[in-house]
């Protein structure tokens, strides 16, 4: 089945450094990526969606200058976290899609952000 | 209204027991339906696509009503091993539109 490849699985850094988390689709082209965040017993939230070769688009709320997504090639898309907070602690999950026709998302295993 | 709307339980059942979950969206031309289960602290993982005529896999049904607008799924001989949210998500006519549910939480008890 397809897959989706999330690095790094978790990450602790100092307050005000920039976090780098890769998303990368293995055995298909994702025309289409998303990012999400998920707080402890919540649900997902969505934060933007990727489009290969063109800007994402950000949810309202999301800053898009605090949280940059680069979606460069049809196979990897990147969220850095800039200037990270520790209100920015969280799971950060990337899901993509070939994006045609009835094409599920397929999620990354996560990326679970401490910031401190 | 939310696009996608799913009651967040919790739902907790005895071993055993048959459970069942709906999700409704407000897209009627929504064209492709799915559910997914996410474990705690994990990443959600395709459990089933819901077709149409609807689908069985095992001890689960998916069913869709574009009538009512909603999707079920249903769950039979619950396993402790079932207790994870369901989320169901739901793609809009545009095909690159994704909606989801908050969830529903369930809880197999032995």
């Amino acid at each position: 089945g397809a897959v989706v490849s999330q690095h790094p699985s978790w990450v602790i850094c100092k307050s005000g450094t920039s976090v780098k988390i890769e998303c990368r689709s293995l055995d298909f082209q994702a025309t289409t990526m998303f990012w999400y965040r998920q707080f402890p017993k919540q649900s997902l939230m969505l934060m933007a969606t990727s489009n290969e070769g063109s800007k994402a688009t950000y949810e309202q709320g999301v800053e898009k200058d605090k949280f940059l997504i680069n979606h460069a090639s049809l196979t990897l898309s990147t969220l850095t976290v800039t200037s990270a907070h520790p209100e920015d602690s969280s799971f950060y999950i990337c899901s993509a899609t070939a994006g045609f026709g009835n094409s599920p998302l397929h999620f990354g295993n996560g990326t679970r952000l401490t910031v401190t | 209204r939310k696009e996608v709307e799913q009651d967040p339980g919790p739902f907790n059942v005895p071993e055993g027991a048959t459970v069942a979950f709906n999700c409704t969206y407000s897209n009627s031309a929504s064209q492709s339906f799915f559910w997914y289960r996410q474990d705690c602290r994990k990443e959600p993982k395709l459990l089933m696509s819901v077709y149409s005529s609807g689908n069985e896999d095992g001890r689960f049904t998916a069913q869709l009503n574009r009538a009512s607008q909603y999707i079920s799924l249903l769950i039979r001989d619950s396993k402790l091993s079932d207790s994870a949210t369901y989320l169901c998500v739901v793609i809009a006519n545009t095909g690159n539109q994704f909606y989801f549910g908050t969830g529903t939480s369930l809880t197999v008890i032995p």
